[in-house]
């Protein structure tokens, strides 16, 4: 079946240190994102991709990077310069355009600074 | 720009109860209109999504939402609900830039 794979589902950050989440999928899709979910704040978009070799900032890519280097895979690196990196990160994908059926979206990762 | 509100945080009901939960939206462009849903620690899912035509629109799970143009509304209902439809609801518009802005949420709670 086709889907999005988010892993590790449970990450531990320590102060200092940078971490990567990985996003995989197998949907063909050109335009990848990355979102971050923070109780009673809804969805925030941190980066976006619409093809590959090309990215571009949502509204708090403040203390994160990405690469698209290939069509199927869109990590995430939380970087020390993210003050409060702990939240609910969730990756999705879709084709856009005209027919723009909506997001599909991995498990997300849980990731706690310790 | 475009933004989303959903003018109920949490919403508790009775199992068999119809619900109701609102969504405005606000687009200076024509929009795509969607609604998912949430259950713990898990991803989104899309519940229904309304691209054009008729402004009435079905989902999964017995759901169903209305576009209302003039009021820039999107109300997702269900004439019955069940303990297992508990979870988060989002709302989100899309203006064709393949970027979905994404509403804070509706906790519904169906109490038995």
């Amino acid at each position: 079946d086709g889907g999005i794979t988010q892993s590790p589902k449970y990450l531990f950050r320590k102060e200092g240190q940078n971490v990567t989440l990985s996003c995989e999928q197998n949907l063909n899709h050109d335009a990848m994102y990355w979102y971050r979910q923070d109780p009673g704040q809804g969805l925030r978009l941190i980066y976006y991709s619409q093809i590959v070799n090309d990215f571009q900032k949502g509204d708090i890519a403040e203390g994160y990077s990405v690469s698209r280097e290939k069509k199927e895979s869109f990590p995430l690196t939380v970087t020390s310069a993210q003050k409060n990196p702990t939240a609910f990160y969730l990756c999705a994908s879709t084709e856009p355009g005209q027919s723009n059926y909506g997001y599909t979206f991995g498990s997300g990762t849980r990731l706690t600074v310790v | 720009a475009q933004s989303v509100t959903q003018l109920d945080s949490q919403v508790p009901v009775f199992e068999e109860a119809p619900v109701e939960l609102r969504c405005n939206y606000s687009s200076s462009v024509s929009v795509y209109l969607f609604w998912y849903v949430q259950y713990p620690n898990q991803g989104l899912q899309l519940l229904l999504k309304y691209l054009s035509g008729s402004t009435l629109v079905k989902g999964i799970n017995g759901f169903e939402a209305e576009f209302n143009k003039s009021q820039t509304s999107f109300h997702l209902r269900k004439p019955s609900v069940h303990i297992s439809d508990t979870a988060e609801y989002f709302c989100a518009v899309d203006t064709n830039a393949g970027k979905s802005t994404f509403g804070d949420g509706t906790t519904l709670t169906v109490k038995p």
